[in-house]
């Protein structure tokens, strides 16, 4: 089944405490791509990859970082964790720029930092 | 910067009728892509349909359809026959196609409920 796969599905740490989020599409997609979801203000990217070892920075990217060592995986990794970024995580993936089909996205990470 | 606004955060419909879920944005672009994505209570991001914007025909995809009104940066979503499953919230999404990242632009969303 094609599809993007993130865990944890649910994740509660303390300020400061580094975390990865894992992602991984078996599509054989260039593009992968993070968002986060806040409330009445829909998805906002953080980060995008168009290839491996290619990233580049989306709308909010302060405070995280992210790799693609190999094209099927694109981790989000959280060095210091603050509380302002707790919020519900998408990674997605689409095969071209162009593609009309949107993206494939994960299940979501609901992420809480106390 | 293009954006994307939803100005109803919460809609209702009684089941089996038909109702209208507004988006409009801002572009200096001629060419783009405009999306409608459901998010259902299990979190998952379901694409629901898509318009090209050099097609002046509105796409339908079932009980779904659009409102593209591109001189007037409009997308609405029309849901016919509306179903308990149409609960969920819904968010119209845009993509340019000189995007680097082909990044989608999202509106805050609208929360539909579906009333037996």
């Amino acid at each position: 089944e094609a599809q993007v796969t993130q865990n944890p599905r649910y994740l509660i740490t303390v300020t400061g405490k580094k975390l990865t989020v894992t992602c991984s599409q078996n599509m054989n997609h260039e593009y992968m791509s993070w968002y986060r979801q806040d409330p009445g203000l829909g998805l906002r990217q953080i980060y995008y990859s168009m290839n491996v070892e290619v990233t580049d920075k989306g709308d909010v990217p302060e405070g995280y970082k992210v790799s693609r060592k190999e094209k099927r995986n694109f981790p989000l990794i959280l060095e210091s964790p603050s509380p302002n970024q707790t919020s519900l995580y998408f990674c997605a993936s689409s095969p071209f720029p162009d593609s009309d089909d949107g993206y494939t996205f994960g299940s979501g990470t609901r992420l809480t930092v106390v | 910067a293009q954006t994307v606004t939803q100005s109803q955060p919460e809609m209702s419909v009684q089941e089996a009728e038909t109702v209208t879920l507004s988006c409009t944005y801002d572009t200096s672009e001629s060419d783009y892509y405009l999306f409608w994505y459901k998010q259902p209570p299990s979190r998952q991001m379901i694409l629901v349909i898509r318009q090209e914007a050099y097609k002046q025909q509105n796409a339908t995809e079932n009980r779904f359809s659009v409102n593209f009104q591109k001189a007037a940066k409009s997308f609405s979503l029309k849901i016919s026959d509306s179903q308990l499953g149409d609960a969920a919230m819904y968010f119209c999404a845009y993509s340019g196609l000189n995007n680097a990242g082909n990044m989608l632009t999202f509106g805050g969303g609208t929360r539909l409920m579906v009333k037996p």
